[in-house]
């Protein structure tokens, strides 16, 4: 069965500075998404980035990238310029692609981060 | 824009009760499903649903049930609430064309059992 963890229960950063949030995974599939979501205190789940396994160009939106590091299963999200709105929980999550798949999401168990102004 | 509706938002049971937790969305996804989110655990799959008439348990279904009737709606039933059953529970839908692979979730319900 497919694992995801999240080794860093919590993180803080200055407000405009950069931090990374950790994220591996275990599968045996070669063709596969991966995501990461952000739960602010309002609980509502917002897709920030998702990465299709099959690309090798790490996926960018805006401040959010990510490193994508297929052989390591490792997919890392970095925040740039943190501000005082990007204080949520995050999740990083993995979904296999194959034709047809139902496969629902596997969870990591978050990363709480703290916006310090 | 409803998206994804999940009702009620805040549901206090005493052990025993049953009731549902309702879920409907308009986007006319193929794919719903059922997770609860504890603390420290991320969200696990209870129940999914690939189509009308058609569901599967995921990786917590024991104590729940589901049915799926229509498209648009996928209730998710507790017969006997028990404590180990306080949660919040979200409910998501998605498409099941491979290029429209977004994950949409409900706001969530949060379920305290006594």
């Amino acid at each position: 069965a497919q694992t995801v963890t999240q080794s860093q229960p919590e993180m803080s950063v200055q407000e405009a500075e950069t931090v990374t949030l950790s994220c591996t995974y275990d599968t045996s599939e070669s063709d596969y998404y991966l995501f990461w979501y952000k739960q602010p205190p309002s609980r509502q789940m917002i897709l920030v980035i998702r990465q299709e396994a099959y690309k090798q160009q790490n996926a960018t939106e805006n401040r959010f990238s990510v490193n994508f590091q297929k052989a390591a299963k490792s997919f890392s999200l970095k925040i740039s310029d943190s501000q005082l709105g990007d204080a949520a929980m995050y999740f990083c999550a993995y979904r296999e692609i194959s034709s047809g798949s139902a496969r629902q999401l596997t969870f990591g168990s978050g990363t709480q981060l703290t916006v310090l102004p | 824009n409803a998206g994804v509706t999940q009702t009620p938002k805040f549901q206090v049971l005493k052990t025993g009760q049953s009731m549902t937790l309702q879920c409907a969305q308009d986007m006319n996804h193929e794919y719903m499903s059922w997770y609860r989110q504890d603390p420290g655990m991320g969200l696990r799959l209870i129940h999914y649903s690939v189509g009308a008439g058609i569901t599967d348990q995921g990786e917590v279904p024991n104590g729940y049930n589901v049915s799926r009737s229509t498209t648009e709606d996928f209730p998710l039933r507790l017969l006997s609430a028990a404590p180990s059953q306080t949660s919040v529970y979200f409910c998501a839908s998605r498409s099941g064309e491979v290029a429209k692979n977004i994950q949409y979730f409900g706001a969530g319900t949060r379920l305290s059992v006594l």
